[in-house]
């Protein structure tokens, strides 16, 4: 059974402050890792996708991904109150599958 | 409009009814997937089309949920004989191709409560 485990939170962080949300995976031939935004009572959003070892930087946002450790991680720097929302780690076996979410990590960041 | 949209936004029903949720996707988009959430829960994956197909519908929880996309286009998802364990928001979401770079592009979701 593929699963996606996130702390559910709420994560409080200072503004301005780093955020990092985690995320582990239970299946070892996961290809596609992805991070989406879910604002309360909206639709998710993509903020950030990777698909290899290491670090990819998006402005404000870095995804990290660890496959030895299956595990994915996303950083916020200099975290603002509109970044307040819920978010989504999920995952894709290949590329015609259907992601699989996790339940998603509350941030709440603190003016 | 250019996005996802889906109707009705809000559907309260009794115990037992029928109900059809419609998803129009983005133009051009030949994936199409249904997702429901519960409150405090990530989406959980129903039905997945590519084109008119389904190309996975492992997710739907029992033969009570049926899905189609008879054009290609345009999806209704139809729950008989409705459960208030149905009660959720059904998300739709499209994209161009698959879900290659992973970029879902999903609608504001149909609420639905069963009473």
């Amino acid at each position: 059974q593929k699963e996606v485990e996130q702390n559910s939170g709420p994560l409080s962080v200072p503004e301005g402050a780093i955020a990092s949300l985690n995320c582990t995976y239970s299946d070892r031939g996961s290809q596609s890792f992805f991070w989406y935004r879910q604002y309360s009572g909206k639709s998710p959003e993509l903020i950030m996708f990777i698909y290899s070892n290491g670090d990819k930087e998006d402005g404000r946002f870095t995804a990290q991904l660890n496959k030895a450790s299956q595990y994915v991680s996303l950083l916020i720097r200099d975290s603002q109150p509109s970044d307040s929302a819920t978010y989504l780690c999920a995952v894709s076996i290949s590329g015609n599958t259907p992601l699989v979410f996790g339940k998603g990590t509350r941030l709440s960041v603190i003016a | 409009g250019a996005g996802v949209s889906q109707t009705p936004s809000n559907k309260v029903t009794e115990k037992g009814k029928y109900v059809e949720l419609r998803c129009d996707p983005i133009s051009g988009h030949t994936a199409l997937y249904w997702y429901r959430q519960s409150l405090g829960q990530g989406p959980e994956f129903l039905i997945y089309f590519q084109g008119t197909g389904a190309a996975d519908d492992s997710g739907l929880p029992n033969d009570r949920f049926f899905a189609v996309r008879p054009e290609g286009s345009v999806s209704t998802l139809k729950i008989q004989r409705t459960e208030r364990g149905d009660s959720a928001v059904y998300l739709c979401a499209s994209s161009l191709q698959g879900t290659n770079t992973g970029e879902l592009f999903f609608g504001e979701g149909s609420r639905l409560t069963v009473l």
